[in-house]
């Protein structure tokens, strides 16, 4: 596609439910990357992932967040039993090597009730 | 482990006059990246203007431009003739050279900045 797309584009949920976010990066970018964004805050490092390698998931808040990424493209972010501390943008962006500029989507604006 | 750090909350300018965003950072590193990016309200992430650490050039992009002062840890960005558009949630951003760490990002809490018409 033409740029990072990232659904939805806000969702809300109540407090212990299970959600999933959904990352389609550019088209042969390799590098994809997991943000937070609490409200009236800057960018948290959430997971990284590389081609083919482990995931880095250092930034991961608990065990309650985990994400994966199917065929070296589309990535899905699950967060397990919401809790409101949850409520933030999650962005998504993505980039052709380590060095390369990142491209970010729009964001997944989450909230738990 | 790095940190950056923007003091202004929020930055008022008139419309076609200039303004000046501060931003510190924290390393023990030699080698590094650093970046602004613009967020306006559609919430994407916006590439600015990036620096090397190794280059004692500061970038430049149009009517953008930083400060680089290594020795400070300092890394400001101005805006010369700011227009109605530059409105938006500025970020300063820090990455490592180290390879594995890949693309990850440091960023500071953000500046707000409103431009007056």
């Amino acid at each position: 596609g033409a740029g990072v797309s990232q659904s939805p584009s806000n969702k809300v949920t109540e407090k212990g439910k299970d959600v999933e976010l959904r990352c389609d990066p550019i088209s042969g970018h390799t590098a994809l990357y997991w943000y937070r964004q609490s409200l009236g805050q800057g960018l948290e490092f959430l997971i990284y992932f590389q081609g083919n390698s482990a995931p880095d998931k250092s930034g991961l808040p608990s065990d309650r967040f985990s994400a994966e990424r199917t065929g070296g493209s589309v990535s899905t972010l699950t967060i397990q039993r919401t809790q409101q501390e949850d409520s933030a943008v999650y962005l998504c962006a993505s980039s052709s090597s380590h060095a390369s500029p990142l491209h970010f989507g729009n964001g997944t604006r989450l909230t738990v009730t | 482990a790095q940190t950056v750090t923007q003091s202004q909350p929020e930055m008022s300018v008139q419309e076609a006059e200039t303004v000046t965003l501060s931003c510190t950072y924290d390393t023990s590193e030699s080698d590094y990246y650093l970046f602004w990016y613009k967020q306006p309200p559609s919430r994407q992430m916006i590439l600015v203007i990036r620096q090397e650490a190794y280059k004692q050039q500061n970038a430049t992009e149009n009517r953008f431009s930083v400060n680089f002062q290594k020795a400070a840890k300092s890394f400001s960005l101005k805006i010369s003739d700011s227009q109605l558009g530059d409105a938006a949630m500025y970020f300063c951003a820090y990455r490592t050279e180290i390879k594995a760490a890949g693309n990850k990002l440091t960023f500071g809490g953000g500046t707000r900045v409103l431009v007056k018409p």
